[in-house]
């Protein structure tokens, strides 16, 4: 079946501006996962949501990163008044439920800020 | 919270040898550990995974054994083949908290 789909792709922001990035999970995986991995690092976590809710968002460093998962399935992560040193590779992942099981990731999203 | 340590960072190991990759981590509570293999540009792909209640998991030329006393776990990979060439993630978690990932380890199999 389908896997986990991210878009766009690669995403080029002038400093300052807004963001949207989205993903669509694996259909009938209930949770959700938003990482940002930065050159040379692992996947950092940010926000986990289990259904609509977002069951822990931790990770987001600060008030300017944002999730939504309206309808259970697809999930915006928006960023808001970018920065430089928000330039990585954000990664959705998907399982079937929250715990311990096992994470599908999708392709990831490229965004550039200069 | 969660602290997971990774070694080497790279590895260069001649085709047909075998590879060793190596994590501890620090929450006693954590009991899922699963590898990711990252090649350049692509999204990690989780290889193989291991839960607490067992010591070692096998699938073909890849294992993982665990040790909780000791809070380590290690990805053994036999008769290595120049497309295993990639950045190989640990990672761990207890459940009820974020999965946590080591920095990686860049393996590279020369032909």
């Amino acid at each position: 079946g389908a896997g986990v789909s991210q878009t766009p792709s690669n995403k080029v922001t002038e400093k300052g501006k807004y963001v949207e990035l989205r993903c669509d999970p694996i259909s009938g995986h209930t949770a959700l996962y938003w990482y940002r991995q930065s050159l040379g690092q692992g996947p950092e976590f940010l926000i986990y949501f289990q259904g609509t809710g977002a069951a822990d968002d931790s990770g987001l460093p600060n008030d300017r990163f944002f999730a939504v998962r309206p309808e259970g399935s697809v999930s915006t992560l928006k960023i808001q008044r970018t920065e430089r040193g928000d330039s990585a590779v954000y990664l959705c992942a998907s399982s079937l439920t929250g715990g311990r099981f096992e994470q599908y990731f999708g392709p990831g999203t490229r965004l550039t800020v200069t | 919270g969660e602290n997971v340590e990774q070694h080497p960072s790279t590895l260069s190991v001649q085709e047909g040898d075998s590879a060793v990759i190596k994590c501890t981590y620090s929450d006693s509570a954590s009991n899922y550990f699963p590898w990711y293999k990252q090649e350049l540009g692509k999204r990690p792909q989780l290889i193989i995974d291991i839960r607490s209640n067992v010591g070692e998991k096998k699938d073909q030329r890849i294992a993982v054994t665990l040790n909780k006393t000791a809070k380590h776990f290690s990805l053994h990979i036999t008769e290595t083949q120049p497309e295993d060439s990639a950045v190989y993630f640990c990672a761990a978690t207890s459940g009820n908290t974020p999965l946590v990932f080591g920095k990686g380890t860049r393996l590279s199999v020369i032909a």
